[in-house]
């Protein structure tokens, strides 16, 4: 089945603990974006990347990092999360051209206290 | 920069019954996409329908259209016979033609309420 996966679901941690969400794709994407949703702001991208070894910012990088190692994988790394960063994130991936679709993960809710 | 703005927060309809989403968006690009995505409760992003800019048709798929109105910069999606399964998030998203990211620009988003 074609997906994207997202872990973990549900993450509780304690500010400055690093963290890592993994994000990983089956259909040979070459787009992989990363994408926050908080209330009254709508989803905003993180970080993008068009394929291997090619990141790039979003519209709110701040705190946040990514690597693109293998096509099938982008992980999202928070080196010193914040309270601020308590959100709902998303990894998306998308196959290469005008018409193709994003295919969306099932979210991971992060709490930092 | 664009922008696309979802003015009702919350909306509610009657099982049944018809109800319209307003999205409004602000571009200078000619070439781009719009869609509409359902977050259900399990926050699964759902893609609706989708609108290609240089299209004058409406896209339509099965109770879901929308009223695309390039000049006003409008995009609606209007459910027909609403199903309590409709309950849930909707967000409209635009998309540049030109853009070699496939990033998607989101409105707040609408909560939808059908009532039995």
């Amino acid at each position: 089945e074609a997906q994207v996966t997202q872990n973990p679901r549900y993450l509780i941690t304690v500010t400055g603990k690093k963290l890592t969400v993994t994000c990983s794709q089956n259909m040979n994407h070459e787009y992989m974006s990363w994408y926050r949703q908080d209330p009254g702001l709508g989803l905003r991208q993180i970080y993008y990347s068009m394929n291997v070894e090619v990141t790039d910012k979003g519209d709110v990088p701040e705190g946040y990092k990514v690597s693109r190692k293998e096509k099938r994988n982008f992980p999202l790394i928070l080196e010193s999360p914040s309270p601020n960063q308590t959100s709902l994130y998303f990894c998306a991936s998308k196959l290469r051209g005008r018409v193709t679709e994003a295919f969306f993960g099932q979210g991971t809710r992060l709490t930092v206290v | 920069a664009q922008t696309v703005t979802q003015s009702q927060p919350e909306m509610s309809v009657q099982e049944a019954e018809t109800v319209t989403l307003s999205c409004t968006y602000d571009t200078s690009e000619s070439d781009y996409y719009l869609f509409w995505y359902k977050q259900p409760p399990s926050r699964q992003m759902i893609l609706v329908i989708r609108q290609e800019a240089y299209k004058q048709q409406n896209a339509t798929e099965n109770r879901f259209s929308v009223n695309f109105q390039k000049a006003a910069k409008s995009f609606s999606l209007k459910i027909s016979d609403s199903q309590l399964g409709d309950a849930a998030m909707y967000f409209c998203a635009y998309r540049s033609g030109s853009s070699n990211t496939g990033k998607l620009i989101f409105g707040q988003g609408t909560t939808l309420q059908v009532k039995p």
